[in-house]
């Protein structure tokens, strides 16, 4: 599996946008990215995943580079219940398609 | 229903103690996991299940035995365990193979798991 790099750690005020890089420069043509996060006392949660065009949902946007050697996980207002760790996933096609394989992610924290 | 069911949310057990972990779901899905979690790290994968077939054992020691006896069910079963295997131990839960890199899992809240 392709790896990703995360900061460690991130912070943000509540009510605020949050930007959460992830560098991917080994990404396949076929690898999708994925964003799960896990908070505090609870399992992982999906959040987004994007092939080349950015995406958005209900939770976030997902802004992907043209190269796809990066992408950004947007909080277009962070709450204090977006405090959590976020993993930035590479996943390839139908051979490791069983496997979901997390990095170290990124801790966020919200300020009030 | 969204949800992926975990007992016991706690378990304390010795080293020559025999436990089980179980985990439930009824969305459907036909591909189950388990994950192991220490503090401050990331989940890591330990088992899969596909149509209550074990499809990836990620070379976890056989003092854990999974089980998949129908396809909402998953156990985890627990022998001789040490103390370094206290963890978080997470199960998930998908529709199918996840395809072409799409797809996503369910986490359950996890068993919180002491080896005295």
């Amino acid at each position: 599996d392709a790896k990703t790099t995360q900061p460690n750690s991130m912070e943000s005020n509540e009510e605020e946008p949050v930007h959460l890089p992830c560098n991917h420069s080994t990404i396949s043509g076929t690898d999708y990215i994925h964003w799960y996060r896990q908070l505090p006392s609870q399992g992982p949660e999906y959040v987004i995943h994007g092939l080349t065009s950015n995406v958005n949902n209900r939770m976030a946007s997902l802004a992907i580079a043209e190269d796809r050697k990066s992408s950004t996980l947007i909080l277009h207002r962070a709450t204090l219940r977006d405090a959590a760790v976020y993993y930035c996933i590479l996943r390839g096609p139908m051979d490791s398609s069983y496997k979901l394989i997390f990095g170290s992610g990124t801790r966020l924290l919200v300020r009030p | 229903d969204t949800e992926v069911t975990q007992t016991p949310k706690h378990l304390v057990m010795g080293m020559t103690n025999k436990k089980s972990l179980k985990c439930e779901q009824h969305m459907g899905h036909r591909a189950m996991y388990w994950y192991k979690q220490k503090a401050k790290k990331p989940p890591e994968l330990m088992f899969v299940y596909s149509y209550e077939k074990l499809s990836i054992n990620e070379s976890v020691p056989s003092r854990f035995s999974p089980e998949c006896p129908n396809s909402s069910l998953l156990n985890l079963h627990l022998h001789a365990l040490q103390p370094e295997d206290s963890a978080l131990y997470l199960c998930a839960s998908s529709q199918d193979r996840l395809l072409r890199g799409t797809g996503e899992l369910f986490f359950g809240e996890g068993s919180r798991l002491t080896v005295l």
